[in-house]
């Protein structure tokens, strides 16, 4: 069945970078892109950004521009979410999730997630 | 970056029932807005696309109205399982951003 699958939980200090990873299974990896949201403790979602698993391209959110960084590895279908520079702000459960069906896609509304991955930044 | 507003951001309800949700465009958005559902530990669930379109599986008891700025989620007879918190979504414009949530609890 279709799914994404991320990598455990971090933990980092101040200062730091943290890599994430989600794995595609399922379905035709290199024809949709996937999208990183993340939602820190008591606030609401936040949308990172998204790389194109056909082409590699991207779209970072302004505020996260510099310090984010997607990647895929096609071989695995495999796609990579890097922050650096991390501060306790960056706290979050980040999720990866994708579009898959022509209506959904049309209006990028994320019907497959990944489970989650909590990040913890603390000295 | 275009500002999205829910109201009210928690909601006392009882089974059975009918609840709505409003979520406001810092601009218009045509009906580039979308509705999820999500609980604590899990990822959230796609409701509603197209501020009006039911994803598929979801139950008829939800649907979604609105165009432009300002968009409403119905809940026609809440039950058990739908207490939880409903974000709404613009897709118009980059950053595609969320409003702050809708806590909905039993009362």
């Amino acid at each position: 069945q279709v799914q994404l699958v991320q990598s455990g939980a971090e933990v980092k200090k101040p200062g730091a970078s943290v890599k994430v990873s989600c794995q595609a299974s399922g379905y035709t990896f290199f024809n949709y892109r996937i999208t990183w949201v993340r939602q820190a403790p008591g606030q609401g979602l936040e949308w990172m950004g998204w790389i194109s698993a056909y082409n590699d391209n991207t779209n970072y959110a302004q505020k996260l521009q510099g310090r984010v960084t997607m990647t895929t590895d096609t071989s695995t279908s495999t796609v990579y979410m890097e922050l650096k520079s991390l501060t306790s702000d960056d706290t979050a459960v980040y999720y990866c999730a994708t579009t898959l069906s022509s209506g959904t896609t049309s209006f990028d509304a994320y019907h497959i997630w990944g489970q989650g991955t909590m990040v913890t930044v603390s000295s | 970056d275009i500002q999205m507003t829910q109201s009210p951001s928690s909601l006392s309800a009882s089974v059975g029932d009918r609840v709505t949700i409003t979520c406001r465009a810092s601009q218009s958005i045509s009906s580039y807005l979308n509705w999820y559902q999500h609980k604590p530990g899990k990822a959230p669930k796609l409701l509603i696309y197209a501020a009006s379109t039911l994803q598929t599986g979801v139950p008829s008891r939800f649907s979604g109205s609105g165009s432009g700025a300002d968009f409403t989620l119905t809940i026609s007879s809440l039950q058990p399982d739908d207490f939880a918190t409903y974000s709404c979504q613009q897709s118009y414009s980059t950053p595609y951003t969320f409003g702050q949530g809708t806590k909905l609890e039993i009362k």
